[in-house]
């Protein structure tokens, strides 16, 4: 099984440019999120969709957009990319808001 | 507001030398303490949930335990491939997950 998959694994942007973070998973689970980690900041929700067809925001939604594509898929997008945006992002999935299942992480730089 | 304190931010140990880390929370109706192993470059992977006060949870040389007030997990006879970033968090009913900032452990050989 492969678990969480993210894509890309790296990516560099510069200031005002758009991307999109690309989230699957395989294991049937309902829910899914996106998280930021920084230096010092610990994990910090962005964005959960607890099911298909529902999204939320979590701590830190300003700047970001989500798209729940299907059970599978979970798409977290930068319209306008900010300095302040660099960071790692995690996509998890979880069955029914129990215990969470991380992908490897997106590494973003923002220039 | 629900709160994670984790302590200590590091802690470096000898091979052998067993330890705790601590996780103290405040949360409105706990529905489940959660401990993740975070190791560099990669993420969090699952390792303990504990629900109820006095509640313990094994494996290999871990413990993790659970009081109304924190956590801790202890690590008996550490080995060096125990070295990690090890992240609690806390879960309200039916709510999302708030985690600590973690304790970044070495073990030295």
């Amino acid at each position: 099984n492969a678990g969480v998959t993210q894509t890309p694994k790296f990516q560099v942007l510069k200031t005002g440019q758009s991307m999109t973070l690309q989230c699957a998973q395989d294991m049937n689970h309902n829910s899914m999120y996106w998280y930021r980690q920084d230096p010092g900041m610990g994990l910090r929700l962005i964005y959960y969709s607890a099911s298909e067809g529902t999204t939320d925001k979590g701590e830190v939604p300003n700047g970001y957009n989500v798209s729940r594509l299907n059970k599978r898929e979970f798409s977290l997008r930068l319209e306008s990319a900010a300095p302040s945006q660099t960071s790692v992002y995690f996509c998890a999935s979880s069955r029914d808001f129990r215990e969470l299942f991380f992908g490897e992480g997106s590494r973003l730089t923002v220039l | 507001e629900d709160q994670v304190t984790q302590s200590p931010e590091a802690l470096r140990l000898q091979e052998g030398e067993s330890s705790s880390l601590n996780c103290s929370y405040t949360v409105s109706g706990l529905r489940g303490l959660f401990w993740y192993r975070q190791d560099p470059g990669k993420g969090p992977e699952f390792l303990f949930t504990l629900y109820s006060a006095g509640e313990e949870k094994e494996k290999e040389r871990l413990k993790a335990t659970l009081t109304k007030k924190e956590s801790f997990l202890h690590i008996t006879a550490p080995k060096p491939e125990d070295s990690a970033t090890y992240l609690c968090a806390v879960q309200p009913q039916y709510s999302t997950l708030t985690f600590g900032k973690g304790t970044m452990l070495l073990v030295s050989p």
